[in-house]
């Protein structure tokens, strides 16, 4: 099963307008963090935003906020006012913990991602 | 303060020779992880180091190895090369905490093409 899944293949959006990016994830376990990276067309990965599952609040950075919605294991990335500059893949990550053993793994499970595109 | 670099930008190889990317962290960072990426999927991890030991490793053969350096710098080996290796190969550096992997930040990758 798909531990990261990401539905939209690709969003259109017009400049200056919000838009929604979906992120469902799969976990069992009680610790987890779920990321958000931009990677333009140049290939460099770019940290967003970060989750844990124990905040209580949304997290937000900038014009970049997280829906997270825990009991659906959702984790929705909004980017507000649009820019041109923001077209790109967005890809949604999870970091799992150890159960109860404290600690977290090391890799990031990634999900195939979204393709945003910015109209004028 | 200088992010993750990684050298070489791109690389051409044919089957069945050996290739070994090179990456810094991000200052202050002590851990190292390796991804690669196909074209049109998602990172898919291949191995995390600290203090210069593999201490996770995911779902690849032993012709992918890696080595960490005391001054936290990584080197990704890939041998025997097949076609199927083509890909662009991200490192990303973090702090581990208290057991726990922080924010990895990446670098721009290296775009291997096998022939």
């Amino acid at each position: 099963a798909q531990k990261i899944t990401q539905t939209q293949p690709g969003m259109f959006v017009q400049e200056k307008e919000a838009v929604t990016l979906d992120c469902t994830y799969d976990t069992s376990d009680p610790s987890y963090g779920l990321f958000w990276y931009k990677q333009p067309s140049s290939g460099e990965m770019i940290f967003l935003i970060y989750q844990g599952s124990y905040d209580q609040q949304n997290a937000t950075e900038g014009r970049y906020s997280l829906n997270f919605q825990k009991a659906r294991k959702s984790a929705n990335l909004v980017i507000s006012a649009s820019q041109l500059g923001d077209s790109a893949m967005y890809f949604c990550a999870m970091r799992e913990g150890k159960g109860n053993y404290g600690g977290s793994q090391g890799n990031l499970i990634f999900g195939k991602g979204t393709k945003l595109s910015v109209k004028p | 303060d200088a992010g993750v670099t990684q050298s070489p930008t791109h690389l051409i190889k044919t089957r069945g020779q050996q290739v070994t990317l090179r990456c810094s962290p991000k200052s202050g960072h002590d851990t190292v992880s390796w991804y690669q990426q196909a074209l049109g999927q998602g990172p898919q991890f291949i191995f995390q180091y600290y203090e210069e030991e593999e201490r996770q490793r995911g779902n690849f053969p032993d012709r992918f190895s890696g080595h960490q350096f005391p001054n936290y710098s990584s080197e990704l080996n890939v041998n025997a090369l097949l076609l199927g290796d083509s890909a662009l190969y991200l490192c990303a550096s973090s702090l581990l905490v208290g057991g726990i992997t922080d924010t990895q930040y990446f670098g721009p990758g290296t775009r291997l093409t096998v022939l």
